[in-house]
């Protein structure tokens, strides 16, 4: 089955520090994924649509400047975050379906993020 | 406004008892994709299921069933003589229309005891 890969899968930095996280389709092509955000005990928030080839679509709230996001080729999309402080601690998971409109949309494992 | 509330935070059971996780939704939208996910504490997704509005029809797969009833805007899912290996977070989740982005529940903590 369609697998949808994360790296890092933890990162600890320090407060200013800008973090990339990478979200990779492993199997299929992928013009779209999906960027969810969700804080301990909490529910996953879309903040972004990433897509190939053009600038990304993000979610009422969501800074622009602050997560940069930029879907580099049809199986990789990459999170920034940047001047990350504690607050932006959280698990970060991108999702990605095989097709548009597919039955199933596939999630990575997500990406543990603390900033100290 | 779309949205998804699922009412219980946390369920607890002993094995082997039957529980049902509900899952109420808004939408205006008449086509729309419905989806259940359980998160274990690993934290990776898996999927369970996926309905779309135009098909009502109860759905069971093995020890899981879901009901949909459009009537009253619920999508409700059923373990039948539930395990310790059920113990996760249930997400119920909305697919708008054109679009496969997901608005997700606030999510029931499942805990099943021996």
């Amino acid at each position: 089955g369609a697998v949808v890969s994360q790296h890092p899968s933890w990162v600890i930095c320090k407060s200013g520090t800008s973090v990339k996280i990478e979200c990779r389709s492993l199997d299929f092509q992928a013009t779209t994924m999906f960027w969810y955000r969700q804080f301990p005990k909490q529910s996953l928030m879309l903040m972004a649509t990433s897509n190939e080839g053009s600038k990304a679509t993000y979610e009422q709230g969501v800074e622009k400047d602050k997560f940069l996001i930029n879907h580099a080729s049809l199986t990789l999309s990459t999170l920034t975050v940047t001047s990350a402080h504690p607050e932006d601690s959280s698990f970060y998971i991108c999702s990605a379906p095989r097709t548009p409109g597919a039955d199933e949309q596939f999630f990575g494992p997500g990406t543990r993020l603390t900033v100290l | 406004a779309q949205k998804v509330t699922q009412a219980q935070t946390e369920i607890s059971v002993v094995e082997k008892e039957d529980v049902t996780l509900d899952c109420v939704y808004e939408t205006r939208d008449t086509t729309y994709y419905l989806f259940w996910y359980k998160q274990p504490p690993s934290g990776e997704l898996v999927f369970l299921i996926r309905r779309n509005s135009f098909d009502e029809q109860n759905e069971i797969s093995g020890r899981y069933s879901w009901n949909f009833q459009k009537s009253t805007s619920s999508f409700n899912f059923t373990i039948t003589a539930s395990q310790v290996v059920d113990s996760a977070v249930y997400f119920c989740a909305l697919s708008p229309y054109n679009t496969d982005k997901l608005i997700f529940g606030t999510g029931t903590r499942l805990q099943v005891f021996p």
